[in-house]
């Protein structure tokens, strides 16, 4: 089973806070790297999908890295709102197998 | 409007019967998965498809079974093979490389 790890699991932060989250992949076999956010009863929304090596990716106050060689991408949010409390989840897909595998998610809460 | 629909929205089964959910999209994609949450965790990966008349077994294909006779039709059907089938499960599509898509999802709560 491929491991895709997410940290922190869960994270508290006020108002106009800047916060990262870690996604961490397997260096092998990459084929892309997506983001994804998950309001609560809503359906998961795609926020970036990412390719090669050293990709940077931008909307409004969030932003995202990949590194692919050393198997890991941060999700930033500048600023943060209350309106960005949210689950983020980051999903790896395989080149040999075609398999999209999702990390646990890392739970944001923004305190007005 | 294009998008995906999984229905119902929540569904309750009695313990030893087969249950199938019903995942139909009009997005013209190639890919379709099935994926299943449980509390505290992500979203693991139960059968994919990467077009009609084929498809794979995820990380958590036990007591689950798929078709893809049609590339709009993706159905999952729980078999009473699953030893722990209460959970909450999404259907998603995609092309190529694009995100996926993702249904509103069905709960199914099994007693």
């Amino acid at each position: 089973i491929l491991n895709v790890e997410q940290s922190p699991q869960s994270l508290h932060v006020q108002e106009g806070d800047s916060t990262n989250f870690t996604c961490s992949f397997p260096s092998s076999n990459f084929y892309a790297l997506h983001w994804y956010r998950w309001e609560t009863a809503k359906s998961p929304e795609a926020l970036f999908v990412m390719t090669l090596n050293g990709d940077e990716k931008k909307k409004g106050r969030i932003s995202a890295t990949l590194n692919t060689k050393e198997g890991y991408s941060y999700l930033y949010i500048k600023g943060s709102q209350p309106e960005d409390s949210a689950t983020y989840l980051c999903a790896f897909y395989s080149s040999n197998t075609g398999k999209l595998i999702f990390g646990q998610g890392t739970t944001l809460q923004v305190k007005p | 409007d294009g998008g995906i629909t999984q229905s119902p929205k929540y569904l309750f089964r009695k313990e030893g019967q087969n249950v199938t959910l019903s995942c139909e999209q009009n997005l013209n994609h190639d890919a379709m998965y099935w994926y299943r949450q449980d509390p505290g965790q992500g979203l693991r990966l139960i059968y994919y498809s990467q077009i009609v008349n084929d498809f794979q077994k995820g990380d958590i294909a036990e007591g689950y079974s798929v078709s893809r006779e049609k590339k709009e039709s993706f159905p999952l059907t729980v078999t009473s093979a699953q030893k722990n089938p209460t959970a909450f499960y999404l259907c998603a599509s995609s092309i190529a490389n694009s995100p996926l898509h993702f249904g509103n999802g069905t709960r199914l709560t099994v007693t």
